[in-house]
């Protein structure tokens, strides 16, 4: 079974600062990661995703993420944040013959303050 | 292109009613799937869609649950008498079908059930 833990429910953060947003998995077989973002009132939009390759992942809107198979974690970074970010964020993992089977954290509410 | 969509955008019920709600995938899609997401929690898998047959069920939690796919494209979801606890924005998402490959899914914007 495969399970995420984001490690913060909500992260409150001023405009231009930098943010990370913490992610953790468990799995027994090799993964691929997501991040997703829900803004108020519509479904989820695909932020970035790791299949193989580079742990280096650029994604849209500036942010990025890191796989790191030792410490099963895939944080979501982006080093200067806008108002509009201000979103739920949503850590996912699907892995082995299941692969379309998405299982999403609890998300992390990053709220940009001016 | 259309995204996907859903209907309705709120369904407010009684306990013990029946629903229906409806997710149209973008077109060409062949996979569709629901995702359950209570408050406070991120989407829960349902069931998985390839064609007009359901791939996987393993979701679903009871059998007052059931979906369909008729023809391969539309999809509903179909709740029997039901609960309180199935208050929940039910999530529809659907993706090309790629040999061997992931495939990214689109999701709609949700359909906010409320069982009073």
């Amino acid at each position: 079974a495969q399970s995420v833990t984001q490690l913060d429910s909500q992260v409150p953060v001023f405009e231009e600062a930098p943010v990370e947003l913490r992610c953790n998995y468990s799995s027994s077989v090799s993964v691929y990661l997501f991040w997703y973002v829900q803004y108020p009132n519509q479904g989820l939009q695909l932020l970035l995703k790791y299949l193989s390759g580079s742990t280096l992942v650029k994604g849209i809107n500036g942010f990025e993420a890191e796989f790191n198979k030792s410490q099963t974690s895939f944080h979501l970074r982006k080093p200067s944040v806008h108002i509009s970010d201000t979103a739920e964020y949503f850590c996912a993992v699907s892995s082995g013959g299941s692969n379309y089977k998405l299982t999403f954290g609890k998300g992390t509410l990053l709220t940009v303050n001016p | 292109g259309a995204g996907v969509s859903q209907t309705p955008s709120n369904k407010v019920t009684e306990k013990g009613k029946y629903v229906e709600l409806r997710c149209d995938p973008i077109s060409g899609h062949t996979a569709l799937y629901w995702y359950r997401q209570s408050l406070g929690q991120g989407p829960e898998f349902l069931i998985y869609f390839q064609g007009t047959g359901a791939a996987d069920d393993s979701g679903l939690p009871n059998d007052r649950f059931f979906a369909v796919r008729p023809e391969g494209s539309v999809s509903t979801l179909k709740i029997q008498r039901t609960e309180r606890g199935d208050s929940a924005m039910y999530l529809c998402a659907s993706s090309v079908s790629l040999a061997g490959g992931l495939n990214e899914q689109f999701f709609g914007p949700g359909t906010r059930l409320t069982v009073l």
